[in-house]
């Protein structure tokens, strides 16, 4: 089974500023990684998948890069939507598919 | 617009059986692939068990492989998760999700609401 390792656990960021998120793989995961977003009392929300690729109705403000073990979510010009846990997910080597531990974003 | 409700969660004790059902709407759930994912009081996510939009395999997570049944009533538009033996680390939300596609990608597109389970004596 494939690790997920987010950074940091909970990150504190003021609205308007960009927030970097790690995810760190046991091994490579080649470019099967998501990113999801879940908001207090909420199911999660598929927000990239394929590394960079935006899921259906995701603002351009989501971006996302790396590649093999390393991954990084930026979410640039943070709105006050945007506070939430993510969490990254690889399918590349699956059943099963794993999920970090979440990196909580909250306002600053 | 998708939409997916989960229901059957509940109070059970260790060892007791408990069915969640998943009703799909805004679209056919046969031509989907789905999946149970769950998360445990103030923890993350964890994937369950898939299966594709042809029924033809059933994945699941090795912590309920022998105990969970996933299934679909395509005349009902529904898929049901029957849990047998629960144990105490059961106890979460389970969510039903939508996949991307007919295959199984992963990539959990829709989600419901959630439906709570308690495994507690």
């Amino acid at each position: 089974e494939i690790v997920m390792t987010q950074s940091p656990a909970t990150l504190s960021v003021s609205p308007g500023e960009t927030a970097t998120l790690s995810c760190r793989a046991s091994q490579s995961v080649s470019r099967n990684l998501a990113w999801y977003q879940q908001k207090p009392g909420q199911a999660p929300r598929l927000l990239m998948y394929g590394i960079s690729t935006r899921a259906t109705d995701i603002p351009a403000r989501f971006s996302g890069s790396g590649s093999g073990t390393e991954f990084t979510l930026t979410i640039s010009s943070l709105q006050s939507e945007d506070f939430a846990i993510y969490y990254c997910q690889q399918y590349d080597y699956w059943p099963p598919c794993t999920f970090g531990q979440g990196t909580k974003l909250e306002i600053k | 617009q998708a939409q997916l409700v989960e229901s059957g969660g509940g109070v059970v004790q260790p060892g007791r059986s408990l069915r969640l059902s998943c009703a799909a709407s805004g679209f056919t759930l046969r031509t989907y692939a789905m999946h149970w994912v769950r998360q445990a009081p103030g923890k993350g996510l964890e994937w369950v068990a898939g299966l594709p939009s042809d029924g033809s395999n059933y994945f699941y997570a090795d912590s309920v492989k022998g105990r969970f049944t996933i299934s679909r009533d395509n005349s009902k538009n529904t898929m049901y998760l029957q849990m047998q033996s629960l144990r105490a680390e059961d106890t979460a939300v389970y969510y039903c999700a939508r996949d991307l596609t007919s295959v199984i990608t992963n990539l959990l597109e829709s989600w419901g609401q959630g439906t709570r389970v308690s495994v507690s004596s």
